[in-house]
């Protein structure tokens, strides 16, 4: 099956830095990713819908300017958390998908941030 | 109302036993739906499709409903490595449900 690759798998960072996290979808090109965040015991949160070549749409209440998504290519999406504060501490997870009718989602590993 | 809704539970369900939930979605429009499993601190992994018809796999069983809405899924003969966090997943923009917590007792 399609194979999505997400790195890092951990990362602690000290308040008031950044954090870059990457989703790599390893044998398919997918002009879609999503990025999501859980919080202990709580599912999935959509955080923003990344698009290849544009701008990324982000769901209500997800700062844009902190959370910046790149998706240069149809491969690698990107994940960047600003000036990174500790209720900002969270599983991340990155999605891809081929379509969306009747395409099953593939995930990447998920990054385990904890800020400091 | 959310997208998607699910029963949290948590299930706590003797080994063997049959354990169903369901899952309500608000988009009458969405085309496709799943079934995910996802484990303490690990990405979710599908475990099914459920097609307008109905499937099985093996102790597994889902169901679509669309008149009303929702998904379902029926675990037979539940074993302890089925206790996990099953997540329904609607395709609009892969909208989650939170999840219901199923613990398999021996």
């Amino acid at each position: 099956g399609a194979v999505v690759s997400q790195h890092p798998s951990r990362v602690i960072c000290k308040s008031g830095t950044s954090v870059k996290i990457e989703c790599r979808s390893l044998d398919f090109q997918a002009t879609t990713m999503f990025w999501y965040r859980q919080f202990p015991k709580q599912s999935l949160m959509l955080m923003a819908t990344s698009n290849e070549g544009s701008k990324a749409t982000y769901e209500q209440g997800v700062e844009k300017d902190k959370f910046l998504i790149n998706h240069a290519s149809l491969t690698l999406s990107t994940l960047t958390v600003t000036s990174a504060h500790p209720e900002d501490s969270s599983f991340y997870i990155c999605s891809a998908s081929r379509g969306l009718v009747n395409t099953e989602a593939f995930f990447g590993q998920g990054t385990r941030l904890t800020v400091v | 109302r959310k997208e998607v809704e699910q029963d949290p539970g948590p299930f706590n369900v003797p080994e063997g036993a049959t354990v169903a939930f369901n899952c309500t979605y608000s988009n009458s429009a969405s085309q496709s739906f799943f079934w995910y499993r996802q484990d303490c601190r690990k990405e979710p992994k599908l475990l099914m499709s459920v097609y307008s018809s109905g499937n099985e796999d093996g102790r597994f069983t889902a169901q679509l409903n669309r008149a009303s809405q929702y998904i379902s899924l029926l675990i037979r003969d539940s074993k302890l490595s089925d206790s996990a966090t099953y997540l329904c997943v609607v395709i609009d923009k892969l909208s989650f449900g939170a999840g219901t917590t199923v613990t398999v007792r021996a």
